[in-house]
């Protein structure tokens, strides 16, 4: 079964600054799916960004990026030019690509908190 | 918005107690999925229905069930409850191809904005 650790229970982050979040995950498929999800206070599940394992080129999407390290079974999340608005829990998520369930597994959680 | 709409807000029984929490997917998605987000446990994949079938099963207690409905809305019934069934639940929705020897290609999946089940 696949599993998805997050090292970090918490972290922080002063406004304009840049952190990263760490995720592995253990699996023994070869094509798969990775992906960041954020939950603010609200409690919605918001979608980051996502990572297809075949693809060598690290996604990003404005100031969120990955970096995506598939021998050594690595998925970080940069958040650069940090806001307050970026307060949230983070999530790493896996989803397998083959046939049958699209069910995600879901790390712990890292609560990042920013800083004015 | 996600779309996803999942109906009550908030719900609070007794232990033993028989709830029901529904989930509408977005128009024209046919998978459904329902999640538990606890302190312990974390957030946990239940199980997912595709255009009205049980299509996979996580980690669902024997005293929960769900079905999906054929305008494919859906309904996860929690029964016997217990303190420890106290948690947030969520619906996601996806577009989904059909399991008949086709791959899955990547379909995002949209939360709807939560259950939360309090169990005193």
């Amino acid at each position: 079964a696949q599993t998805v650790t997050q090292s970090q229970p918490e972290m922080s982050v002063q406004e304009a600054e840049t952190v990263t979040l760490s995720c592995t995950y253990d699996t023994s498929e070869s094509d798969y799916y990775l992906f960041w999800y954020k939950q603010p206070p609200s409690r919605q599940m918001i979608l980051v960004i996502r990572q297809e394992a075949y693809k060598q080129q690290n996604a990003t999407e404005n100031r969120f990026s990955v970096n995506f390290q598939k021998a050594a079974k690595s998925f970080s999340l940069k958040i650069s030019d940090s806001q307050l608005g970026d307060a949230a829990m983070y999530f790493c998520a896996y989803r397998t690509s083959q046939g049958g369930s699209e069910k995600l597994v879901f790390g712990k959680g890292t609560k990042l908190t920013v800083n004015p | 918005d996600s779309g996803v709409t999942q109906t009550p807000k908030h719900l609070i029984t007794a232990t033993g107690q028989r709830v029901t929490l529904r989930c509408s997917p977005r128009s024209g998605d046919l998978s459904v999925y329902w999640y538990q987000q606890s302190l312990d446990q974390g957030l946990q994949f239940l199980i997912q229905y595709y255009n009205g079938e049980e299509r996979a099963k996580g980690n669902i207690l024997e005293r929960f069930s769900a079905q999906q409905f054929p305008d494919l809305h859906s309904e996860l019934n929690l029964s016997s409850l217990e303190l420890g069934d106290s948690a947030l639940y969520f619906c996601a929705s996806s577009a989904t191809l059909g399991r008949e020897g086709l791959l899955s290609s990547y379909n995002e999946q949209f939360f709807g904005p939560g259950t939360r089940l309090t169990v005193l």
